[in-house]
């Protein structure tokens, strides 16, 4: 069963708009963390945001805030102010708490992010 | 912050030969690093978790003999494509945690294998 869910292969969003990005998941644990990545076309994996399974609020990081729905086991990404740089490949990722210093990312397929002006 | 450095960023070679990929934690030391492959507008798929002073796990359908991983120190892992083809081309991302940073995985800029 795939346990990152991401629906949208594609978004667009005029600059300065906000907009958000979906993630689902899927896991029996109950101690995980979740974690937003950005890929420019260069390829390099840029770490946005991270929100722990028991955090109580949701994560905030400047730009970027997550939208933590535990119940619906959601972890939406939203950006706002959107900038022209924000173009690039995002990805939703988990790992879960089983094993925290082995255990590794699993992704998402991505969303692909366009910002136009 | 931490970073993780990756050699070469981008090689191409001759089908049949051997790559090595360096995959370096620069400032922390990562008792465990993990190998993933993209292929284009596609995801990160994990191929192997990389343990020092141990063998390698790797992930189902990922062949160990074809993709050679040594840990050898707390700052280096290595990815050996064997014998390469040309649908081994693809980018290869190397992560590695700081065992005391729990909330961020570090990511290598990458290393993209043309396989001609």
């Amino acid at each position: 069963a795939q346990k990152i869910t991401q629906t949208q292969p594609g978004m667009f969003v005029q600059e300065k708009e906000a907009v958000t990005l979906d993630c689902t998941y899927d896991t029996s644990d109950q101690s995980y963390g979740l974690f937003w990545y950005k890929q420019p076309s260069s390829g390099e994996m840029i770490f946005l945001i991270y929100q722990g399974s028991y955090d109580e609020q949701n994560a905030t990081e400047g730009r970027y805030s997550l939208n933590f729905q535990k119940a619906r086991k959601s972890a939406n990404l939203v950006i706002s102010a959107s900038q022209l740089g924000d173009s690039a490949m995002y990805f939703c990722a988990m790992r879960e708490a089983r094993n925290q210093a082995g255990t590794a990312l699993i992704f998402g397929k991505g969303t692909t992010l366009s910002v136009s002006s | 912050g931490a970073v993780v450095s990756q050699h070469p960023s981008r090689v191409i070679c001759k089908s049949g030969t051997s790559v090595k990929i360096e995959c370096r934690s620069l400032d922390f030391q990562a008792t465990t690093m993990f190998w993933y492959r993209q292929f284009p507008k596609q995801s990160l798929m994990l191929m192997a978790t990389s343990n020092e002073g141990s063998k390698a796990t790797y992930e189902q359908g990922v062949e160990k003999d074809k993709f050679l991983i040594n840990h050898a120190s707390l700052t280096l892992s290595t990815l050996t494509v064997t014998s390469a083809h040309p649908e081994d081309s693809s980018f290869y991302i190397c992560s590695a945690r700081d065992s005391a940073g729990l909330r961020t995985q570090y990511f290598g800029p990458g290393t993209r294998l043309l396989v001609l």
